[in-house]
Formats: structure tokens, sequence, C-alpha cells
């Protein structure tokens, strides 16, 4: 059965900080691992990974993948309040079909 | 562009009660799926569908059913609902090549 694990489960910081997410996979048959934000209501698209070592950036995120260690981090630098939601990590087996969604990690960023 | 759409936005439900969440989608894409999301947790993959015809179960299929009788639509259906059911179901639909999969407003369902 594939498995994703997210860490931490909550994380509380002050806005200008930098957090960085963990996801861990053990997918039989890897393709791709997503990033989502979900604060009130559906998930929203961050990033797809499919290769190892290559760096996603979108201004103040950015994630990177390990396919060797099964392994994903999704940085925020310079925290802000809007940073705040949950953010879930996710993998696509070969077949494209399907998506397994680890907990998620809820980001709560104060002023 | 509608994107993903779901019906209703919530819902309250007596026990043993049915009901059928709407989802369409008009972006032509061959995946869907099912998905609940319980307080606090990730999404739990209830039912998915690689195409009109085929549907398969995922993680947390008992209590629901689906069909796809066409590419647009992928209904849910619960037919004797139970207070387990409480949860926010989330329909979503992607291609092989899409980048990332596109996700409903979500329905919010409570079983009393």
């Amino acid at each position: 059965e594939d498995k994703v694990v997210q860490s931490p489960l909550s994380l509380v910081v002050h806005e200008g900080d930098t957090v960085t997410l963990n996801c861990s996979y053990e997918v039989t048959n890897f393709r791709s691992l997503l990033w989502y934000k979900q604060e009130k209501k559906a998930p929203t698209f961050l990033f797809m990974l499919t290769s190892s070592g290559i760096e996603k950036k979108s201004g103040r995120l950015s994630s990177i993948l390990d396919k060797k260690e099964l392994f994903s981090i999704l940085n925020i630098t310079a925290t802000q309040t809007g940073d705040s939601a949950v953010y879930l990590c996710a993998v696509i087996e070969t077949s494209g079909s399907r998506l397994t969604f680890g907990e998620g990690t809820q980001l709560t960023v104060n002023p | 562009n509608a994107g993903v759409t779901q019906t209703p936005k919530f819902r309250i439900l007596k026990i043993g009660q049915s009901m059928t969440l709407q989802c369409t989608q008009d972006m032509n894409h061959n995946y869907m799926y099912w998905y609940r999301q319980d307080p606090g947790m990730g999404l739990k993959l209830i039912y998915y569908s690689v195409g009109a015809g085929i549907t398969d179960k995922g993680e947390v299929p008992n209590g629901y059913n689906v069909s796809r009788s066409t590419t647009e639509d992928f209904p849910l259906r619960l037919e004797l609902a139970a207070p387990s059911q409480t949860s926010v179901y989330f329909c979503a639909s992607g291609t092989l090549l899409n980048y990332g999969y596109t996700f409903g407003s979500g329905t919010r369902l409570t079983v009393v």
C-alpha cells in the first residue's frame, strides 16, 4: 500500500521566519510528487516534482525531490500571515491514475 | 471556465438517508476522483475513474458507490448514511499530462 508521511503535523512561526516542511513516501511505482496548499476550501496546486535534485521555485516557495531517499521538502522563506494553511503532499504512481495524500502540515504564521 | 463543479456545497442527512453528490468537469479530463477529508486529516481516496465506463475503489470505498457514464460527470452515491460519513468531500479531475489535479470546492456533509 502506498504511503505518504508528512512532518511536522503542525507548525507555528512568526512572520519573516523560514520554514521547511517534510514529506517522505513509500510508493511501489513512483511517478511524481505534488505539493498543494489548502486554505479554507479545496487544495490548490503548488508544485509537481518528477526528477531528483531539480528545485522548483515560485516566489518565496521552493521544493526539491530526492528519489534515492524517497523524500521531498517544501521551503517557504520570509513567511507571511497569508501563508497560513495546510500544506499537503501527494504522490502519483506510474499509471498516473491515483493520488495518495499525506496527512498535511498545518502552518500558522503569526504577525 | 467552470473547472470542477460540485453540488451541493452543504448538506445535512439523517442516519439511513441516501443522497448523491454531483461532480462535473468541463476540461475533458479522463481521470476523476472522489476524496473525503475529515477534520485535521489529509485526503482519503474513495473511488476513482480513468475514463467513462471505468471505476475503481480507493482506500475507503465502503458505504459509497460511483458511476461514470460520461467523461464529464462522476456522481458519488451514499446509500445508507452513517455518522462516520460526516466529512468534507472533494471531487477532482486530471490527465496524465496535467500539471496537478483540479479540485472542486467541496461538499460539507453532516450525518445526524
